[in-house]
C-alpha cells in the first residue's frame, strides 16, 4: 500500500536561507510525485511533478525536488527563502502501472513553513 | 480562462441541516473528487467520480452524498448525519490520464 510521510509537521527559515521539505513515501511500483503548495484559506497548487523523466524537477518559483528511488524520497528544495513562500506544502504520491485517474492519490499530512525576517 | 469553481467560499450550517457545496469545472476532465481537510491530517479522499452518472465512495464517505449528472459539476451534500462537518471541502479534477489534480478554491464549512 502507498502512503506519504513527511518529517516536520512545522519548519521555519530565515529569508535568504535554504528551504528544504522532506517526504518519504512507500510504493509497490514506480510512482508518480507531487509537491502542491497552500496558502491560507485557499486550494492547492501544483509546485511540481515527477513522472518518470529527469530524476531532478524543477518547478515553479524556484522551487526543486529530487526523486531518490533508492531512499523513496522525494525532499523539495529551493536555495533562498522568500518571505512569499510561507505556506503549507503537500507531498502526494500516485501509483498504478496505467498511471490513470482510476489510480488513488495518497497525499502526506503537510508541512507549515514559516519564513523568518 | 479553464478552472474549478467552488462555491460558496464560507458556508454555516445548524445542526440537523444538510447544506450542498457547489463544484464546477470548464477544464473538460473527466475524473472529479472530493477531499476533506482537517487541521493537522492532510487530505482525505470522501467522493469521486470517473464518469457521469457513476460515483465511488472514497475513505470517508459517511454523511456525505453526491451527484454527477455533467461531466462539469460535482455537487457535494452534507447530510445531518455527518456527525463532524466542520472542515474545509477542496474539490479537484484530473484528465483519465493526467498526471497531476487542479483544486477549486474550497469552501469552510462551519457548524453553528
Amino acid at each position: 500500500a502507498q502512503s506519504v510521510t513527511q518529517l516536520g509537521s512545522h519548519v521555519s527559515v530565515s529569508e535568504g536561507a535554504l528551504v528544504l521539505l522532506r517526504c518519504n513515501y512507500s510504493s509497490s511500483v514506480p510512482p508518480y510525485l507531487f509537491w502542491y503548495v497552500q496558502y491560507p484559506n485557499q486550494g492547492l497548487q501544483l509546485l511540481l511533478k515527477y513522472t518518470s523523466a529527469a530524476t531532478l524537477v524543477k518547478g515553479i518559483n524556484g522551487f526543486e525536488a529530487e526523486f531518490k528511488k533508492s531512499e523513496t524520497s522525494f525532499h523539495l528544495t529551493k536555495p533562498s527563502a522568500h518571505m512569499s513562500d510561507a505556506a503549507e506544502y503537500f507531498c502526494a504520491v500516485k501509483e498504478g502501472v496505467e498511471k490513470t485517474s482510476y489510480d488513488k492519490v495518497i497525499f502526506g499530512p503537510g508541512t507549515s513553513l514559516s519564513v523568518i525576517p | 480562462d479553464g478552472g474549478i469553481t467552488q462555491s460558496p467560499k464560507y458556508l454555516f450550517r445548524k445542526e440537523g441541516q444538510n447544506v450542498t457545496l457547489s463544484c464546477e469545472q470548464n477544464l473538460n476532465h473527466d475524473a472529479m473528487y472530493w477531499y476533506r481537510q482537517d487541521p493537522g491530517q492532510g487530505l482525505r479522499l470522501i467522493y469521486y467520480s470517473q464518469i457521469v452518472n457513476d460515483f465511488q465512495k472514497g475513505d470517508i464517505a459517511e454523511g456525505y452524498s453526491v451527484s454527477r449528472e455533467k461531466k462539469e459539476s460535482f455537487p457535494l451534500t452534507v447530510t445531518s448525519a455527518q456527525k463532524n462537518p466542520t472542515a474545509f471541502y477542496l474539490c479537484a479534477s484530473t484528465h483519465l490520464r493526467g498526471a497531476e489534480a487542479f483544486f477549486g478554491q474550497g469552501t469552510r464549512l462551519t457548524v453553528v
